[in-house]
């Protein structure tokens, strides 16, 4: 059974750092894309960043360059996202996701439960 | 940047068949968007419904389709249930990154 366990969200101040994880478990997590996905309170699903499966190429939002950095360790199965320069419209529930293809085409098939990763003084 | 327009709500009576778009800023949908189509509950993670225009994952129901329709990306809900009343997000390739549309809040009424 696949599973993504996502951890390390919490309060932050602006301009501080926070790193968050995820666990995978249930496949071969070094043969997938994996990406982030955040959701602020109330508000849609933004995509954050992806990584490919041996971690040499990274793809972000334009709001999230340079300030954060999405890394995978296949040894470990696990995913991090670290953030820093933290701004109060980061403040989201961030979810782990897993890219699958088939069919000629790439799609999210597993999502985590998500972690809360609030920014406010 | 693309931007992703949906529908941002919709009513459909039990038992009806109601349609969401999904439109790309850089002109019409095609398969090389890759378009996702998600189902999102109150305090719940997305589920994937369906991916790559028209493939259902082995958890979706039957009356979940895709399509492209007029330049669009469309998931149609046929037979709408009660318990299909839920927020809907189309996802699309676009421009080396992935773009979420802004959800359709779809009511069974």
């Amino acid at each position: 059974e696949v599973q993504l366990v996502e951890s390390g969200g919490g309060l932050v101040q602006p301009g501080g750092s926070l790193r968050l994880s995820c666990a995978a478990s249930g496949f071969t997590f070094g043969s997938y894309w994996m990406t982030w996905v955040r959701q602020a309170p109330g508000k849609g699903l933004e995509w954050v960043a992806n990584i490919k499966p041996d971690g040499s190429e990274q793809q972000y939002v334009d709001s999230v360059k340079a300030r954060f950095t999405i890394s995978r360790d296949n040894a470990k199965n696990s995913l991090s996202l670290q953030m820093n320069s933290l701004r109060a419209e980061d403040t989201a529930v961030y979810y782990c996701g897993r890219f699958g293809y088939d069919s000629g085409t790439s799609h999210i098939d597993f999502w985590g439960q998500g972690t809360l990763v609030t920014v406010s003084s | 940047q693309t931007v992703v327009t949906q529908e941002p709500s919709l009513t459909v009576s039990p038992g009806g068949t109601v349609t969401l778009t999904c439109a790309s800023s850089t002109g019409a949908v095609t398969s090389s968007y890759c378009p996702n189509w998600f189902q999102q509950k109150p305090g719940r993670a997305p589920r994937p419904l369906i991916y790559g225009i028209n493939s259902r994952h082995s958890w979706t129901p039957a009356r979940f389709s895709g399509s492209l329709l007029g330049g669009k990306a469309a998931l149609t809900l046929s037979g709408v249930q009660p318990e299909d009343e839920a927020d809907y997000y189309c996802l699309l390739l676009s421009g080396g990154g992935w773009v979420f549309g802004g959800g359709t809040k779809l009511t069974v009424l």
